[in-house]
């Protein structure tokens, strides 16, 4: 299966404890974009890589969470110190410029609970 | 900054039957994309159709097809010959056609077929 991927796909965790989630990209798609989806809202936009730089984060995007693409391949999105407001659905999707395209292909997600 | 509205929170139809589903949006860039995700139960979002909005033409992939109104700033999916496979979230989104081209999304239009 040459999608994106994400690890864990479910994570359930008591407040105040860290959670790191990985996303595994297309092979070759320079773009990956971190999206937030709580129940019955459309995803929104947390952060962006280019390559390993991270181009741009959202103000959602606290400072209790990080998010990494170290050699611009696979990302991880960690949050520390978690919160029960932090229980969400977190979708990952990777992108390529090639042509001019501008889909993005999205992962299963992480679904976390914070108790 | 872009904005999506979807008005519709749940829609149904009877299989085999014909469905349009609204998205209104508003942005300040002059040039941009507009795109239809469906997230089926459970499953991961995929891309339905897209629009680039310097064309005129409408977007049309098999029964899928859009009606985009740019002055009016609308772009409605219509589903011809509806399938129980078409059951699903159904997300309108925006993005602009440069920078980090994130995807701005509407809360979403939850379609459920009838057998």
């Amino acid at each position: 299966d040459t999608g994106v991927s994400q690890d864990p796909r479910h994570k359930i965790t008591k407040r105040g404890q860290n959670v790191t989630f990985r996303c595994d990209p297309i092979s070759e798609h320079n773009r990956l974009y971190w999206y937030r989806q709580t129940l019955g809202q459309g995803p929104e936009f947390l952060t962006y890589f280019q390559n390993e730089a991270q181009l741009e984060k959202s103000r959602l995007l606290s400072d209790r969470f990080s998010a990494e693409r170290p050699k611009g391949s696979f990302s991880t999105l960690e949050i520390q110190r978690t919160e029960q407001g932090d229980s969400a659905m977190y979708l990952c999707a990777s992108s390529s410029r090639a042509g001019g395209q501008n889909e993005q292909f999205f992962g299963p997600g992480t679904r976390l609970t914070v108790l | 900054a872009q904005t999506v509205t979807q008005s519709q929170p749940e829609m149904s139809v009877q299989e085999a039957e014909t469905v349009t589903l609204s998205c209104t949006y508003d942005t300040s860039e002059s040039n941009y994309y507009l795109f239809w995700y469906k997230q089926p139960p459970s499953r991961q979002m995929i891309l339905v159709i897209r629009q680039e909005a310097y064309k005129q033409q409408n977007a049309t992939e098999n029964r899928f097809s859009v009606n985009f109104q740019k002055a009016a700033k609308s772009f409605s999916l219509k589903i011809s010959d509806s399938q129980l496979g078409d059951t699903a979230m159904y997300f309108c989104a925006s993005s602009s056609n440069f920078g980090n081209e994130k995807l701005t999304f509407g809360t979403g239009t939850r379609l459920t077929i009838i057998p």
